[in-house]
């Protein structure tokens, strides 16, 4: 079975700190995918990558940066966080490839205080 | 840019029964996919159902069928024998046939479908 797993569950930090997300999978998938999600607004692409060290915008990437240094791991870094960055984020990553569909982890709900 | 909508924030359905959530989309390419996440309670979201564009006919699997309308841009989701493990948040996806950017495959996601199953 495909895992994709997220380094916290839940988490709380304040206004201003440096906050990282991470994210693992163990199946050697080209793609990875930081989504934000809201009640009443879906998922939201906020960065992917497509291989180690590259990276694309996705629909909402401001306020947020991403590093991905190997293959199997994909960090979300909240630079300087803010009380509207509260959220649930949900980590993915698929093969690649036409119609393969992306492998979700469990979520990080994040309040930021 | 493609969206996609799904008009019921919320639906329930008695156990046993059948329930449908709908989904329309917006787009101008003719190859894409589509696709329904389930999210049950603090669990993971994971794939239900899967749709070619090119494909007339509707995918099913075991309870989870869809109705795809290409022409009215229409895809819902029928939900057979319902049971309480089906309550959940429901996602209509869409994702392009062709990569975007430096040649990933987006998906956008429907706002979700909270549906109750009553016992």
């Amino acid at each position: 079975d495909v895992k994709v797993t997220q380094s916290s569950r839940y988490l709380v930090k304040r206004t201003g700190e440096k906050v990282f997300l991470e994210c693992v999978q163990d199946m050697d998938h080209e793609n990875m995918f930081w989504y934000r999600q809201d009640p009443g607004l879906g998922l939201r692409l906020i960065y992917f990558s497509y291989d180690v060290k590259m990276k694309e915008k996705g629909d909402i990437p401001e306020g947020y940066s991403v590093s991905r240094e190997k293959k199997e791991r994909f960090s979300l870094i909240l630079e300087s966080a803010s009380t509207n960055q509260t959220s649930m984020y949900l980590c993915a990553s698929n093969v690649g490839g036409t119609y393969y569909e992306q492998y979700f982890g469990p979520g990080t709900r994040l309040t930021v205080t | 840019a493609q969206t996609v909508t799904q008009s019921q924030p919320e639906m329930s359905v008695q156990e046993a029964e059948t329930v449908t959530l709908s989904c329309t989309y917006d787009t101008s390419e003719s190859d894409y996919y589509l696709f329904w996440y389930k999210q049950p309670p603090s669990r993971q979201m994971i794939l239900v159902i899967r749709q070619e564009a090119y494909k007339q006919q509707n995918a099913t699997e075991n309870r989870f069928s869809v109705n795809f309308q290409k022409a009215a841009k229409s895809f819902s989701l029928k939900i057979s024998d319902s049971q309480l493990g089906d309550a959940a948040m429901y996602f209509c996806a869409y994702r392009s046939a062709y990569p975007s950017g430096a040649g990933s495959y987006q998906l956008t996601f429907g706002k979700g479908t909270k549906l109750s199953v009553i016992p």
